[in-house]
């Protein structure tokens, strides 16, 4: 069965320094990877998505993410936290059958300081 | 992109009554859609699989008989919750793979804010 793990519920960073939200997927096929971002009261964004490829992956508002299968993980970073980054974020996992749900970690969330 | 869209954003109800939540593609065919639910600062937990034209598919605990889920065209999904309660306050997410992605990339609706009063 899949399962997501993202560590450290809360993180809080200072405007300007590196934002790293952790994550650690389980699977026993190969995995699709997505980083959502909710803002308050709103549904889910999609940040960036690994699928097959590069496993460095480049999303919206300067995200990245990279696929480490070895260690089982997709860490999301920024290298400059900006205040409108503050917000929720999700990690989840596609089996590699087309058309079935996501799975979810717990969220994480980013918490931006002037 | 692949748009879906949920009415209505918010809606209050008085506990005992039923609403219904829609769930449309806009610009996609979805033979399958997802209903998830999420509690204040928690995360998504996965409540059915909507199936056009056939039965929807529930996830362990939860009541097929109290969210009643309606897939009757490629575009329309929904989700009513029958007789509600104050506990079934939450946030109603719907999401559709797109063929565009492959299926793999599901693409959400914005949510419907759901209050039991």
């Amino acid at each position: 069965a899949q399962s997501v793990t993202q560590l450290g519920s809360h993180v809080s960073v200072s405007e300007g320094a590196l934002v790293l939200l952790r994550c650690n997927y389980s699977s026993s096929v190969p995995p699709y990877l997505f980083w959502y971002v909710q803002y308050p009261n709103q549904g889910l964004q999609l940040l960036l998505k690994y699928t097959t490829g590069a496993t460095l992956v480049k999303g919206i508002n300067g995200f990245e993410a990279e696929f480490k299968k070895s260690e089982t993980s997709f860490h999301l970073t920024k290298p400059s936290a900006h205040m409108s980054d503050a917000a929720e974020y999700f990690c989840a996992v596609s089996v590699s059958q087309a058309g079935t749900a996501l799975i979810f970690g717990k969220g994480t969330t980013l918490s931006v300081s002037s | 992109g692949a748009v879906v869209s949920q009415h209505p954003s918010w809606v209050i109800c008085k506990s005992g009554t039923s609403v219904k939540i829609e769930c449309r593609s806009l610009d996609f065919q979805a033979t399958t859609m997802f209903w998830y639910r999420q509690f204040p600062k928690q995360s998504l937990m996965l409540m059915a699989t909507s199936n056009e034209g056939s039965k929807a598919t529930y996830e362990q605990g939860v009541e097929k008989d109290k969210f009643l889920i309606n897939h009757a065209s490629l575009t329309l999904s929904t989700l009513t919750v029958t007789s509600a309660h104050p506990e079934d306050s939450s946030f109603y997410i719907c999401s559709a793979p797109s063929a565009l992605a492959g299926g793999y990339e599901q693409y959400f609706g914005p949510g419907t804010r759901l209050t039991v009063t």
